[in-house]
């Protein structure tokens, strides 16, 4: 059972534009949310993360919305840069007892010059 | 120094080696983990220690065997792997077990021939 859904696996965006990548969970016991951003032949790096008890966090040009009543997060890159093309990956914790990260299967984001 | 760092980047092994793979990292981070990560999948957690003490044991089958030396390094010991066990091992850190913001590792891409 998936409880962290990525349903794109791919966007493909304009240098400049926006892009929006979501997120959808399962787990109503979830209260801390990550991003990653993974390039070939790398490890996934620490990108932005947002607490539960908030719905908006910004850094930069990266921003992460959270709707809990709909168990879903989004991520909002402006602008888009061709250095942005990476794949994204969504990630939860319940905290308490049990700081398991879990994951989706990631975005592939190209961000075309 | 916000780097962990993972020897060797590639491994190609048969199936009666025994191998190691090496994971540092200098952040003071207090918490360890290695993850496996399949292509076009999120990385899943193997193990993760606390304190040079494992905590987490995912069901991981005997042929992996970690350890952790000292609070800078982890290692993954490899015996009598399986073909199927070919992927991207990814360490990562974090200043607790319980701080959910991991960094992480950029891998060991492993073949079992």
């Amino acid at each position: 059972d998936q409880q962290v859904k990525q349903n794109s696996p791919s966007l493909s965006v304009q240098e400049g534009r926006i892009s929006i990548l979501n997120c959808d969970y399962t787990n109503s016991m979830f209260d801390y949310f990550l991003w990653y951003k993974k390039y070939p032949a790398e490890g996934p790096t620490f990108l932005i993360s947002i607490s539960s008890i908030k719905d908006k966090n910004e850094d930069g040009r990266f921003t992460v919305f959270l709707n809990k009543s709909a168990k879903h997060l989004s991520l909002h890159i402006v602008p888009s840069q061709p250095g942005d093309s990476a794949v994204y990956f969504c990630a939860a914790s319940s905290g308490g007892s049990n700081y398991k990260l879990t994951f989706g299967k990631g975005t592939l984001l190209t961000v075309n010059p | 120094d916000t780097e962990v760092t993972q020897t060797p980047k590639h491994l190609v092994m048969g199936m009666t080696n025994k191998k190691s793979l090496k994971c540092e990292q200098h952040m003071g981070h207090r918490a360890m983990y290695w993850y496996k990560q399949k292509a076009k999948k999120p990385p899943e957690l193997m193990f993760v220690y606390s304190y040079e003490k494992l905590s987490i044991n995912e069901s991981v089958p005997s042929r992996f065997s970690p350890e952790c030396p000292n609070s800078s390094l982890l290692n993954l010991h490899l015996h009598a792997l399986q073909p199927e066990d070919s992927a991207l091992y990814l360490c990562a850190s974090s200043q607790e077990y319980g701080s959910y913001e991991q960094y992480f590792g950029p891998g060991t891409r492993l073949t079992v021939t």
